[in-house]
């Protein structure tokens, strides 16, 4: 997707083991989100950040921390990995808060 | 709980019909509300957006909400088999002086040629 990559695409990993996703953005859009997707959950909101250094929880924040130092980069780190933690993991970015999110591709991470 | 309700289907309508999603939400204080489309194994993509009472037609999409109700709907005309993917519709709600976007679970349509 033009303008914004997540890395990696996949990973297979262990319990107990710390994760770090990122998104990178071309845009220089100042908000940036992380949701999960689960079937029978749909998109649920991890964090957001509305600028470098700021950042808020959404529904599911447990276990997940943020880090935005530039306004290309949106990390998403689980500290030690869990099974519940399988799903496939979207960035997003906006230029207005909530308006008209663009996702990127996604990440579908294994936590066995 | 703020929520967005969703038939999760799925939707089969011919090729060339009109196909009718709905979507319900609990929160009156709601101001933006969404459809996006995902494609299996894909990201979701915005197509629609709607802030007032009424109808707001892109293309062959009508959106459709209805504050009142608090109902939104999407209509796609001259369904095409390309339309078959999950519906994804979205709302912004209030809480703790913030708002955030919530998704429903989504509708899978799918269009039979």
């Amino acid at each position: 997707d033009a303008g914004i990559t997540q890395s990696p695409r996949h990973k297979v990993t262990e319990t107990g083991t710390p994760v770090t996703l990122r998104c990178h953005q071309t845009e220089n859009h100042r908000y940036m989100y992380w949701y999960r997707q689960d079937p029978g959950h749909g998109l649920r909101l991890i964090h957001y950040s509305y600028g470098v250094k700021d950042t808020d929880k959404g529904e599911v924040s447990d276990g997940y921390s943020v880090s935005r130092s530039k306004t290309e980069d949106f990390l998403l780190t689980l500290e030690s990995a869990t099974s519940s933690q399988t799903s496939v993991y979207f960035c997003a970015i906006s230029e207005l808060i909530w308006e008209k999110l663009f996702f990127g591709s996604g990440t579908q991470l294994s936590v066995l | 709980q703020k929520e967005v309700e969703q038939n999760s289907g799925p939707l089969s309508v011919p090729e060339g019909a009109i196909a009718s999603l709905n979507c319900t939400y609990s929160d009156r204080g709601s101001q933006s509300f969404f459809w996006y489309r995902q494609y299996s194994g894909k990201s979701p993509e915005l197509i629609m957006s709607i802030y007032s009472n009424g109808d707001k037609e892109d293309g062959r999409f009508t959106a459709q909400l209805n504050k009142a109700s608090q109902y939104v709907s999407l209509l796609i005309r001259d369904s095409q088999p390309s339309d078959s993917a999950t519906y994804l519709c979205a709302a912004t709600y209030s809480g703790a002086g913030s708002y955030q976007l919530t998704f429903g679970k989504g509708t899978k349509l799918s269009v039979i040629p």
